[in-house]
């Protein structure tokens, strides 16, 4: 069975530092890995995919299959990336269509 | 059309009622889904429709009766809920086949069970 594990449940940084949210998955086969965000009152939201090799909002992600990560990035945080971030796993054949979402983060970006 | 429309956005209901969550998407996506969400915590996954046909139960129990009347809507029967019931009922779709690109969440409908 797949797994996704996001180690901090907090996170602070303070606005223009680095930030890293970590992710790290097991499972045996070629997974689909995609961070999710969630701002306060907001819908949750698909921010980037590992298949698309995309950078959304200047975070960008890479997939290490020899560490099994998949740890998010942004090199200057700003205020307005507090928000819950949750990391998810789809395993595809039968289990196409079904995320496994890590516990999430919750970012918080001091001015 | 790029929204997943759920209503209501509140309900509150009690243990002897019976209620409907709605979900609605025109974006042409076959596969539709419903998870629970708590406080805090990660979306759940319940069931996962894919052409119209329930694909995935996760083992929910039967006071949850989902519907899929066709390729737009879905429905989410509620009856005989517990207070523990009470979460955030997210409705979600996606294009299906080829590779998976995730998932246009709704903003979900924020059940309360008295």
């Amino acid at each position: 069975a797949q797994r996704v594990t996001q180690p901090e449940k907090l996170l602070s940084v303070f606005k223009g530092a680095p930030v890293e949210l970590k992710c790290n998955y097991s499972y045996s086969g070629s997974p689909e890995l995609f961070w999710y965000v969630q701002y306060s009152r907001q819908r949750l939201q698909l921010l980037l995919r590992h298949i698309s090799r995309e950078s959304i909002k200047g975070f960008t992600a890479d997939l290490n299959k020899g560490e099994t990560s998949f740890h998010l990035k942004k090199p200057f945080a700003q205020e307005e990336d507090s928000a819950m971030y949750y990391c998810a796993l789809n395993a595809g054949g039968t289990s196409y269509g079904k995320l496994t979402f890590g516990q999430g983060t919750i970012l918080t970006v001091h001015p | 059309d790029t929204e997943v429309t759920q209503t209501p956005k509140h309900l509150v209901m009690g243990m002897t009622n019976k209620k409907s969550l709605k979900c609605e998407q025109h974006m042409g996506h076959r596969a539709m889904y419903w998870y629970k969400q708590k406080a805090k915590k990660p979306p759940e996954l319940m069931f996962v429709y894919s052409y119209e046909k329930l694909s995935i139960n996760e083992s929910v129990p039967s006071r949850f009766s989902p519907e899929c009347p066709n390729s737009s809507l879905l429905n989410l029967h509620l009856h005989a809920l517990q207070p523990e019931d009470s979460a955030l009922y997210l409705c979600a779709s996606s294009p299906v086949g080829g590779n998976f690109f995730g998932y246009t969440f709704g903003s979900g409908t924020r059940l309360t069970v008295v």
